[in-house]
């Protein structure tokens, strides 16, 4: 577990406002991914990377923009907050071999008033 | 793209008593099947998969099946207990670190001492 953080763990903005969360990994993993959760929607991906600057969107990716720098470093970024953005943001990682096994950050709880 | 439906939504069962869950999924190219759970306020965490060149798979109380034929998967948890009370979700995927998982909606067990 300690070896995928998020921060910060909590949050609440305002509408309109930017807001920055920070996943970071000591695991070396090549695959990160951003996750929303909301009840009755599951885990939905939001973006992901397969390598350093290297990234793409999944299936919510609107108003959500993300960059990776360093291979443990993946930043999500909310542009403008919008209250339909609260929700739990999970990280996860992968190693990239021959295994699709994810492992998840502890969770970021963002509201958007 | 795959498609994972999760059945039911809610399960309550007392315990001592089998719990089954179950998973359906679009592409037939998928062959990598993970379950995951999440415990109320915990981040998701690996507790079984199977891979589809075998149909049953074990690890105690819990089994995972899976019908290729049919496109489905099953977790069951067999003499329920209070701790395995968390949210299940079910993904498919092709196996291999590049292809992303796809989530089902989760299952909430509830297990009533």
């Amino acid at each position: 577990d300690a070896g995928i953080t998020q921060s910060p763990r909590h949050k609440v903005t305002e509408t309109g406002t930017p807001v920055t969360l920070r996943c970071h990994q000591t695991e070396n993993h090549r695959y990160m991914y951003w996750y929303r959760q909301d009840p009755g929607h599951g885990l939905r991906l939001i973006h992901y990377s397969y390598g350093v600057k290297d990234t793409d969107k999944g299936e919510v990716s609107d108003g959500y923009s993300v960059s990776r720098s360093k291979t443990e470093d993946f930043l999500l970024t909310l542009e403008s907050a919008t209250s339909s953005q609260t929700s739990v943001y999970f990280c996860a990682t992968s190693p990239g071999l021959a295994t699709n096994e994810q492992f998840f950050g502890p969770g970021t709880r963002l509201t958007v008033l | 793209g795959e498609n994972v439906e999760q059945h039911p939504s809610t399960l309550s069962v007392q315990e001592g008593d089998s719990a089954v869950i179950k998973c359906t999924y679009s592409d037939s190219a998928s062959n990598y099947f993970p379950w995951y759970k999440q415990e109320l306020g915990k981040r998701p965490q690996l507790i079984i998969d199977i891979r589809s060149n075998v149909g049953e798979k074990k690890d105690q109380r819990i089994a995972v099946t899976l019908n290729k034929t049919a496109k489905h998967f099953s977790l069951h948890i067999t003499e329920t207990q209070p701790e395995d009370s968390a949210v299940y979700f079910c993904a498919a995927s092709r196996q291999g670190g590049s292809y992303i998982p796809t989530f089902g909606r989760g299952t909430s067990l509830i297990v009533h001492p």
